[in-house]
Parts: structure tokens; C-alpha cells; sequence
């Protein structure tokens, strides 16, 4: 059964970056027809969708935030990773990977990771 | 950008109520779509996906429809541990959408 699990630091101070890494298991990433996402949610709002990546390299970023986001993938480890730059407070969000992409596929998502900015 | 608009964005109904919640995207989107449902401090869950396949686990009285710009998400029969918010998600084009949220809650 794939399983999606988040990992990194829960506080960030303002201004820098934000690194977080979405270990698969249960799946191999690599050579695999799917997208890698990474989705957040502010505190008591809706979901917005970061940005993907294939297992290829391929990436496609939501154009609210493609200056500062960077998602890459690690097919030796079976994981991929976010990195969000010069983070304010607008970015305290639970932040999900998920197996989520431009296909008719079943979603997978992770649990979910809760990042607050803050000094 | 494809917008997601989830009607209503919230309603109150019984155990055992009929429960209808609608989508409607900006555009076409074809059958990529997808729905969840989420409870308070948890992930999305999966519900059903591609407009119309429930998830695996999932309980029969779920069920998806439409295609192109209009869905529906029913609840054939209302139990204690549905209240939760629902979302709608297309899957058509980037940058990949999300609809609003539909609260439902207790009567």
C-alpha cells in the first residue's frame, strides 16, 4: 500500500527557506507514470496546490508562488522535496505531498506536516 | 486559471438526510476530478476520484457524477461521522484548482 510520509522543521523564521521532503514507500517513484505534489492549508482555510514533479525531472509550479518554489525529486532515495524561499508568516500552512497530478489517478496523500513561520 | 466553484458552502441536515453537494469548474474539465472529504487536524481523504470511482474503503453511500463542467457529490444517506468539510479538485490543467470547501454540519 503506498504511504506518503512528511518530514522537516516545524519552524522557520521569516525570510528564509523552507525545506520539507516526502518519503514513498510501498511505490517506487522512479520510472513511475505519475506526478509527486506538494498541496498546503493556511490554519482554517482552503488547499492550494504548490507545485508537482515526474519522476523524469519534469516540474510545473502554481504561478502564485513559482518565484520561490523549487520541487525536485530523488529517485535513489524514493523521495521528493520542496523548498519554498523567503517565507513570511502568509506561508504558516500544513503542507501535504501527495501522489496528485495531471492524470485520472487515485490520489494519495501524506498526513501532513504543520510549518509555522515565526521568529 | 480553472476555478472550482462548490455549492453550498455549507449545510446543516439530519442522520439519514440525502445529501447533495455541486461543483461547477470555469471550463471543461472532462471526468478530472476528484473529491475528499476532511475532518478537523487530518488529511484529505479520498473519496472519489476521476468524477465518479470511489476510492477503495470507501462507503457505498458515496457516490460521484458529471463530467465537463458540472459534478455532484451524494451522500445517499447522512451518518454521525460524515459531518466533515467536503472539497472538489480538478485534475485538468495546471495549476491544479480546489474548490472552496462545503461544510456540513449537524442539525
Amino acid at each position: 500500500q503506498l504511504q506518503l510520509q512528511e518530514s522537516g522543521p516545524g519552524l522557520v523564521k521569516p525570510s528564509e527557506t523552507l525545506s520539507l521532503t516526502c518519503k514513498v514507500s510501498g511505490g517506487s517513484i522512479s520510472g513511475s507514470n505519475y506526478y509527486w505534489s506538494w498541496i498546503r492549508q493556511p490554519p482554517g482555510k482552503g488547499l492550494e496546490w504548490i507545485g508537482s514533479t515526474y519522476s523524469n525531472g519534469y516540474t510545473n509550479y502554481n504561478p502564485s508562488l513559482q518565484s520561490r518554489v523549487t520541487v525536485s525529486i530523488d529517485t535513489s532515495k524514493n523521495q521528493f522535496s520542496l523548498n519554498l524561499t523567503s517565507v513570511t508568516a502568509a506561508d504558516t500552512s500544513v503542507y501535504y505531498c501527495a501522489r496528485l497530478g495531471f492524470t485520472v489517478d487515485c490520489p494519495h496523500w501524506g498526513q501532513g506536516t504543520l510549518v509555522t513561520v515565526s521568529s | 486559471d480553472i476555478q472550482m466553484i462548490q455549492s453550498p458552502s455549507s449545510l446543516s441536515a439530519s442522520v439519514g438526510d440525502r445529501v447533495t453537494i455541486t461543483c461547477r469548474a470555469s471550463q471543461s474539465i472532462s471526468t478530472y476530478l476528484n473529491w475528499y472529504q476532511q475532518k478537523p487536524g487530518k488529511a484529505p481523504r479520498v473519496l472519489i476520484f476521476a468524477a465518479s470511482n470511489l476510492e477503495s474503503g470507501v462507503p457505498s453511500r458515496f457516490s460521484g457524477s458529471g463530467s465537463g463542467p458540472d459534478f455532484t457529490l451524494t451522500i445517499s444517506s447522512l451518518q454521525p461521522e460524515d459531518f466533515a468539510m467536503y472539497y472538489c479538485q480538478q485534475s485538468y490543467s495546471t495549476p491544479l484548482t480546489f474548490g472552496g470547501g462545503t461544510k456540513v454540519e449537524i442539525k
